[in-house]
């Protein structure tokens, strides 16, 4: 079945340091998803890439999607306090019966240090 | 709107107690979810729905029954609890299940089975 590899596990960082989290799927996929996880949270989505090579920004966020559509990046400049969480990317794709299916990494989980 | 709630907040079990853990979502959402997290682990897909009427087992549905009789309410029920079943339970919903569907995360239920 589809896996969603996710690393690296844990990250920690000083505030001010930049962070990058990276994702690759056992198959082609025909979109990812990022979602946060604040500590004692729930996931809430962040944003969604489709299209090969596509790149798209939240302010310090960079989202990347590969170009082969079966890996994803997620790059913060400068970390802040308020970035602490855990990030988790989704894979979406298509199964041989045709059948849409969400596959979640097991996220990365980012310290930054003040 | 309240989007998807979760009932109750924390619960602790003795060994072979049963429970319902509730689901409700108010986006009049066809497809809805339940998750289970593990301390600092993903998500793990119990069981799913498509819609009244309809589940699928997910990636670990042994000790976990669904039911699904409104597109509201999605409870899971465990029937004889056990240690390895305590975690953190999400519920999510979406409006669909192709490209561009984004999933909509519950506060959690936090299970602690003794």
């Amino acid at each position: 079945g589809q896996q969603v590899m996710q690393i690296p596990q844990y990250q920690h960082v000083q505030e001010g340091e930049d962070f990058t989290t990276y994702c690759n799927s056992s198959t082609t996929l025909s979109n990812i998803q990022w979602y946060k996880q604040r500590p004692g949270g729930h996931p809430v989505f962040l944003i969604q890439l489709v299209k090969s090579g596509e790149v798209k920004k939240q302010k310090r966020l960079t989202f990347q999607f590969g170009e082969a559509k079966k890996n994803s990046s997620l790059h913060i400049t400068a970390t802040q306090t308020t970035d602490v969480g855990t990030y988790f990317c989704a894979g979406g794709a298509y199964s041989g019966a045709g059948s849409y299916q969400l596959t979640f990494g097991k996220g990365t989980k980012l310290s930054v240090i003040p | 709107n309240a989007g998807v709630t979760q009932t109750p907040k924390f619960r602790i079990l003795k060994i072979g107690q049963s429970m319902t853990l509730q689901c409700t979502q108010d986006m009049n959402h066809n497809y809805m979810y339940w998750y289970r997290q593990d301390p600092g682990m993903g998500l793990k897909l119990i069981y799913y729905s498509v819609g009244a009427g309809i589940t699928d087992k997910g990636e670990v549905p042994n000790g976990y029954n669904v039911s699904r009789s409104t597109t509201e309410d999605f409870p899971l029920r465990l029937e004889l609890a056990a240690p390895s079943q305590t975690s953190v339970y999400f519920c999510a919903s979406s409006y669909s299940t192709g490209e561009g569907e984004t999933q909509y995360f519950g506060p959690g239920t936090r299970l602690l089975v003794l």
